[in-house]
């Protein structure tokens, strides 16, 4: 039973244009979400996080929406640049889980310069 | 300040064997979790430790183990190795009551069971 999924495995966007990357999940419990992206060979790295008391967290090129009653959130990326050619995996926290994340499958994004 | 390192980089191993893993953490974190992801799949929780011992565990069956040592290092241990087990195992560690955009991420131990 997967409780946060990302239907797109991939997506592919052109330099300069926004990529919107999206993250369904069932568990109406999570109370905090986040993103990270990860590089071959490398660790999956912090990117942007929302609290469910929120509907919107903005942080330079990153925006991240949450539409509670749609269970639904995703990330923007505005502009995109070929640095940000990766896999990004949404995550999600259980109310009183700690540190327990669950995630999602990921979506692997190209950045066509 | 280094941040966090696991070793070894790959391993292969055969079906029924016993492997450990290792982690350090990144300097004055405390708590460290393990997460197994499978080829095309996102990472799955193992467990956490918290103080040297196990403080919230996922879906995996006790022949997944671990340990935490006294400067806050971490093993994983997984016995009776089985195919499926062959994943990217990687540890994150963090300080505990801070966020958890603060837990950072190994690159990861590459195991393969043939």
């Amino acid at each position: 039973d997967q409780q946060v999924k990302q239907n797109s495995p991939s997506l592919s966007v052109q330099e300069g244009r926004i990529s919107i990357l999206n993250c369904d999940y069932t568990n109406s419990m999570f109370d905090y979400f986040l993103w990270y992206k990860k590089y071959p060979a490398e660790g999956p790295t912090f990117l942007i996080s929302i609290s469910s008391i929120k509907d919107k967290n903005e942080d330079g090129r990153f925006t991240v929406f949450l539409n509670k009653s749609a269970k639904h959130l995703s990330l923007h990326i505005v502009p995109s640049q070929p640095g940000d050619s990766a896999v990004y995996f949404c995550a999600a926290r259980g109310n009183n889980a700690g540190n327990m994340l669950t995630f999602g499958g990921g979506t692997r994004l190209m950045v066509k310069p | 300040e280094t941040g966090v390192t696991q070793s070894p980089t790959h391993l292969i191993k055969t079906r029924g064997q016993q492997v450990t893993l290792r982690c350090s953490s990144q300097s004055g974190h405390n708590t460290v979790s393990w997460y197994q992801q499978a080829l095309g799949q996102g990472p799955q929780f193992i467990f956490q430790y918290y103080r040297e011992e196990e403080n919230g565990r996922g879906n995996f069956p006790p022949r997944f183990s671990g340990l935490q040592f006294p400067n806050y290092s971490s093993e994983l241990n997984v016995n009776a190795l089985e195919l499926d087990d062959s994943a990217l195992y990687l540890c994150a560690s963090s300080l505990r009551g801070t966020g958890l955009h603060e837990q950072y991420f190994g690159p990861g131990t590459r195991l393969t069971v043939t």
